[in-house]
This record gives C-alpha cells, structure tokens and sequence, in this order.
C-alpha cells in the first residue's frame, strides 16, 4: 500500500479510442502529480494540482490529454484519440510526509495502445 | 531546461561490493535531491533524499551531495542481489511553489550472486 491507488493497473487500447485513469489518495493532500514514464526513461512530468486547481501543466499534455481534480481529492487523466506513442506508464504521485517533499507514487497503470 | 543526467548503465557489481551510482544536475538553484529505486514493472520508491552538502548515510546506503559541483551520488555498501533495480535521481525544482521533481533516466543496478 503506497498510500495511492490508481485503477485500472493495466489497460490496453485500440488506437483513436478514448481512455481514463484514475488517481486516489488514501488521505487528504493539497498537491497531486502526473508523470509519464515510458520504457527506459525517468519519469517526466506532465502536470500538477493544487487541490482542485490545475496551476501547470507540461509541453508533453497535448490537447488530446485532460486532467480533473474536481473535489481536491481523486484525480483523472483522459486521453483522447490514443495514439501508439502515449504507451507508457501513467504515475500519480502526492507530497511525501515527514516534512520533506519527495513524492509518493502510486503503482501507475500501464497503457499499451495497439 | 532544466536536466539530470546519471551515468550510463547498466552496472553490474559482485554480491558485497559497494555499487556507486552518480547524477549531474543543470539548476543551480536546487536545494533537494532524492534517490528513487524502481524494480522492474513496478513504480518508483524513495529511498534516499539530501538537502545539505556533504554525506548522509541510512544503513547501507549513502547519499553524497555537492553543490558548487552540481553533483549526486549514491553508495550502496555491501549489494545484495535484491539491490538490483534501476536507481533515479530527482531533483526538486528551485523557484515557485510548485515543488516539481525532475527526474533523470535512471541507472540500471545488477547486483551478481
């Protein structure tokens, strides 16, 4: 238990078809983060809440991305038209505890577009 | 843009050996940096975090930091073979309140029994 759950772990698509992820922190936390992280690479940010305020989002979040924290709470990320190119690993991460700001991520869900 | 880059891997070390994985970093204003390990399939796991110049040790790992350098290291003393992972730096952005991490490709630890 990470102290984030993100559902569905694992989803496989059809190219052009819509699909959404979702994010649940175990409790509250002001701040929630997108990163995507494809084979090889580090994580790399794609955007970023303040409770339900979306404050940054990154170059990679093209118009066919959308994220929602619609009660400072769970988040969701929809892409559009899925392309091959957006397999990846989706990672939710909130502030760390102990009074350090690491994240915490949650265990991701893996897309595969086909 | 803001970069990190580690060392290239893979690295490959003897059981009981010290692995040393290293990371550079381009803003100069960072004043946190942390150490994520991540088994395969699985997501990223903090281990280690530095904010002061100098070493900080939590059992057998060692995180080294050197600002004027703009340099990270981490030591894993004594490797086991569950040590084998992909090691990330992070680095917390400096400037604004967003405390964005970015993060460098990783370095690919293999620990041999």
């Amino acid at each position: 238990d990470t102290g984030v759950s993100q559902n569905p772990r694992h989803k496989i698509t059809k190219r052009g078809q819509n699909v959404t992820f979702r994010c649940d922190p175990i409790s509250e936390h002001n701040r929630l983060y997108w990163y995507r992280q494809t084979l090889g690479q580090g994580p790399e940010f794609l955007t970023y809440f303040q409770n339900e305020a979306q404050l940054e989002k990154s170059r990679l979040l093209s118009d066919r991305f959308s994220a929602e924290r619609p009660k400072g709470s769970f988040s969701t990320l929809e892409i559009q038209r899925t392309e091959q190119g957006d397999s990846a690993m989706y990672l939710c991460a909130i502030p760390g505890t102990g009074g350090y700001f690491g994240y915490t991520f949650g265990s991701g869900t893996r897309l595969t577009v086909v | 843009q803001k970069e990190v880059e580690q060392n290239s891997g893979p690295l490959s070390v003897p059981e009981g050996a010290i692995a040393s994985l290293n990371c550079t970093y381009s803003d100069r204003g960072s004043q946190s940096f942390f150490w994520y390990r991540q088994y395969s399939g699985k997501s990223p796991e903090l281990i280690m975090f530095i904010y002061s110049n100098g070493d900080k040790e939590d059992g057998r790992f060692t995180a080294q930091l050197n600002k004027a350098s703009q340099y990270v290291s981490l030591l894993i003393r004594d490797s086991q073979p569950s040590d084998s992972a992909t090691y990330l730096c992070a680095v917390r952005d400096s400037g604004g309140s967003n405390y964005k991490l970015t993060f460098g490709k990783g370095t690919l630890l293999t620990v041999n029994p």
